[in-house]
């Protein structure tokens, strides 16, 4: 079954730093990967995708994810941490046709 | 374009008593899915229809029923709820799993 792994419940980093999260996934065949970010009271928002091509894939906000297929990992990045940025992200991996298996949510929090 | 609505935002029920939660999308996709979301435990699929005339349960669909109207509207029905029921509630849509849209949720109490 696919699945993937969100390893830190939470992360904090400083303002203008640089901000990671992490994902790890579990396909058979070809990943199809997600990332989403929920601000608080709201939906999820859309921010990025991997589905074939390049291994760095750009997306909003000035967030960027790294796929990397040896790892097995598609970590998110974004190289200068706003106030802004705080909120809940979901990694997620396309588990069939119709479906998508989500990970548990890392929450971030951007100190000023 | 107002993407995914769901009605209404916030609810209050009493134990055993019932609800429909709407959502309507207006990108004609053919996708459309529930989930609850629970602290510490991520988004799970109540859930879903692959297209208009289908649905299919997800993980965790008891204590639920839906409705796929038509196209644009997929309701979620809770017929006696619980208070392990309570939790907020997204309604989401996609064309082939290549990226959901969510709209922005209902938050649910049951007492």
């Amino acid at each position: 079954a696919q699945s993937v792994a969100q390893p830190e419940d939470q992360v904090n980093v400083a303002e203008g730093n640089p901000l990671t999260v992490k994902c790890t996934y579990s396909v058979s065949g070809n990943p199809y990967l997600f990332w989403y970010v929920q601000y608080p009271n709201r939906g999820l928002q859309f921010l990025l995708k991997y589905i074939t091509g390049d291994n760095l894939v750009k997306g909003s906000y000035g967030f960027e994810a790294e796929f990397n297929k040896s790892q097995t990992s598609f970590h998110l990045k974004k190289p200068s941490a706003l106030v802004s940025d705080s909120a809940l992200y979901f990694c997620a991996v396309r588990a069939n046709d119709y479906k998508l298996s989500f990970g548990a949510g890392t929450t971030v929090t951007v100190r000023a | 374009n107002a993407g995914v609505t769901q009605t209404p935002k916030f609810q209050v029920l009493k134990t055993g008593q019932s609800m429909t939660l709407q959502c309507a999308q207006d990108m004609n996709h053919n996708s459309m899915y529930w989930y609850r979301q629970d602290p510490g435990m991520g988004l799970r699929l109540i859930y879903y229809s692959a297209s208009e005339g289908t649905t299919d349960k997800g993980e965790v669909p008891n204590g639920y029923n839906v409705s796929r109207l038509n196209k644009r509207e997929f309701s979620l029905r809770l017929e006696s709820a619980a208070p392990s029921q309570t939790s907020v509630y997204f309604c989401a849509s996609s064309e082939r799993a290549l990226g959901q849209y969510f709209g922005p949720g209902t938050r649910l109490t049951v007492t």
